[in-house]
């Protein structure tokens, strides 16, 4: 069964608001969240690494004012994207991770965001 | 820093012929490899890892790659392609003991009947 819950799974909204997406493990504790973005036809690119309880760490480029995230509990984590543009609509996919080293990485189903 | 190379964005196999996905690493220390299978609109699914045991690694669906250090490859090959395997497959590569992936840019798989 599914060990990543990633909602929503589709999302459609108009210009400036503001969408959280959750991701929670559900039979592991995520020390660790990876969220990554994806446009179309594209791969995966680290937007940013949370530790449980701690401020998240930006890649280069990525906007942390842009893209809050909260990584308040071990199995919870959520992403929101604030005041949406359509340059922001792309494929949101969450990675959490227990922190032991022989644990294979999960990742969620992904979360498309359409901004109109 | 380390990056992935994936040759050819598109591959094409006739079913039942042998799939060959080619990925390329660079690395400045022994890596982690990886394989990742993505159906449309979803999630990523693990095929199989390279973590510095076995060079020929086994995975799911009849998928198996083989790592190759003087080559800095891993490519992946099935030897017979079911139409069920038409997704997109990423390579990546992590520093041992962490889980921040660098991802390749993908190749399209497409099977023809």
């Amino acid at each position: 069964g599914a060990v990543v819950s990633q909602h929503p799974s589709w999302v459609i909204c108009k210009s400036g608001t503001s969408v959280k997406i959750e991701c929670r493990s559900l039979d592991f504790q995520a020390t660790t969240m990876f969220w990554y973005r994806q446009f179309p036809k594209q791969s995966l690119m680290l937007m940013a690494t949370s530790n449980e309880g701690s401020k998240a760490t930006y890649e280069q480029g990525v906007e942390k004012d842009k893209f809050l995230i909260n990584h308040a509990s071990l199995t919870l984590s959520t992403l929101t994207v604030t005041s949406a543009h359509p340059e922001d609509s792309s494929f949101y996919i969450c990675s959490p991770f227990s922190g032991h080293r022989n644990q294979p990485q999960h990742f969620g189903d992904g979360t498309r965001l359409s901004i109109l | 820093a380390q990056s992935v190379t994936q040759l050819g964005s598109h591959v094409s196999v006739s079913e039942g012929a042998l799939v060959l996905l080619r990925c390329n690493y660079s690395s400045s220390v022994p890596p982690y490899l990886f394989w990742y299978v993505q159906y449309p609109n979803q999630g990523l699914q693990l095929l199989l890892k390279y973590t510095s045991a076995a060079t020929l690694v086994k995975g799911i669906n009849g998928f198996e790659a083989e790592f190759k250090k003087s080559e800095t490859s891993f490519h992946l090959t099935k030897p017979s392609a079911h139409m069920s395997d038409a997704a997109e497959y990423f390579c990546a590569v992590s520093l041992q003991g962490a889980q921040k992936l660098v991802f390749g840019q993908g190749t399209r798989l497409t099977i023809n009947p």
